[in-house]
């Protein structure tokens, strides 16, 4: 079935470092994909989104990537916070068909001071 | 920011008992609102997608008598957990989408069965 997964399962780094964490997904047929981040007992915070036209998005200190062509999506965190600790989840839908989101399995993001 | 409220936020009780877990969209008028559960350390995983004034529509492995869902209004969405028992224990999410916005997520619920 549709499946959204995820290379490294934990990500440490230093307080100011740049942090990238990548996706891999398998629907070709995706249209639509967010990053989501979520602290401990908390449901998911939207950070930032991107359509399959797109190869690159930017917010305030995250950029996303999509590569369509190795189906492909990497979310960068610039400057590291030690509040960016927590799990980040991609997740893929075919938006024009207004199917649901579907959730990788999450990267543990360890920022130390 | 468009807002979505869960509650209860937390519900412990014994096995057999039905649980109602209610989802609300605070700032918006939710077309479609989604149900998903997450165990310990695990993703996400949709259990129903739910349209306003219609039948859910439940995926895969997921027994729609276990679990009902009711749509009642475009800012409201209930989860029952019939006869829960302990391994149904988990973290239920609700998400609620409204046009071409994103899907913003409430706080979940934590359901412990003993």
């Amino acid at each position: 079935g549709e499946s959204v997964g995820l290379h490294l399962p934990t990500l440490s780094v230093q307080e100011g470092d740049n942090s990238i964490i990548n996706c891999a997904y398998s629907n070709s047929a995706s249209d639509y994909f967010i990053w989501y981040k979520q602290e401990s007992g908390k449901g998911p915070q939207f950070i930032i989104d991107i359509r399959s036209n797109m190869d690159k998005r930017q917010g305030q200190r995250v950029t996303v990537l999509l590569n369509k062509t190795v189906k492909h999506l990497s979310l960068q965190i610039a400057a590291t916070q030690p509040g960016d600790s927590a799990v980040y989840f991609c997740a893929e839908s075919r938006y024009q068909a207004g199917t649901a989101l579907i959730f990788g399995k999450g990267t543990t993001l360890s920022v130390s001071s | 920011g468009a807002v979505v409220s869960q509650h209860p936020s937390r519900v412990i009780c014994k096995s057999g008992t039905s649980v109602k877990i209610e989802c609300r969209s605070l700032d918006f008028q939710a077309t479609t609102m989604f149900w998903y559960r997450q165990f310990p350390k695990q993703s996400l995983m949709l259990m129903a997608t739910s349209n306003e004034g219609s039948k859910a529509t439940y995926e895969q492995g997921v027994e729609k008598d276990k679990f009902l869902i009711n749509h009642a209004s475009l800012t409201l969405s209930t989860l029952t957990v019939t006869s829960a028992h302990p391994e149904d224990s988990s973290f239920y999410i609700c998400s609620a989408r409204s046009g071409d916005q994103p899907q913003h997520f409430g706080d979940g619920t934590r359901l412990s069965i003993l």
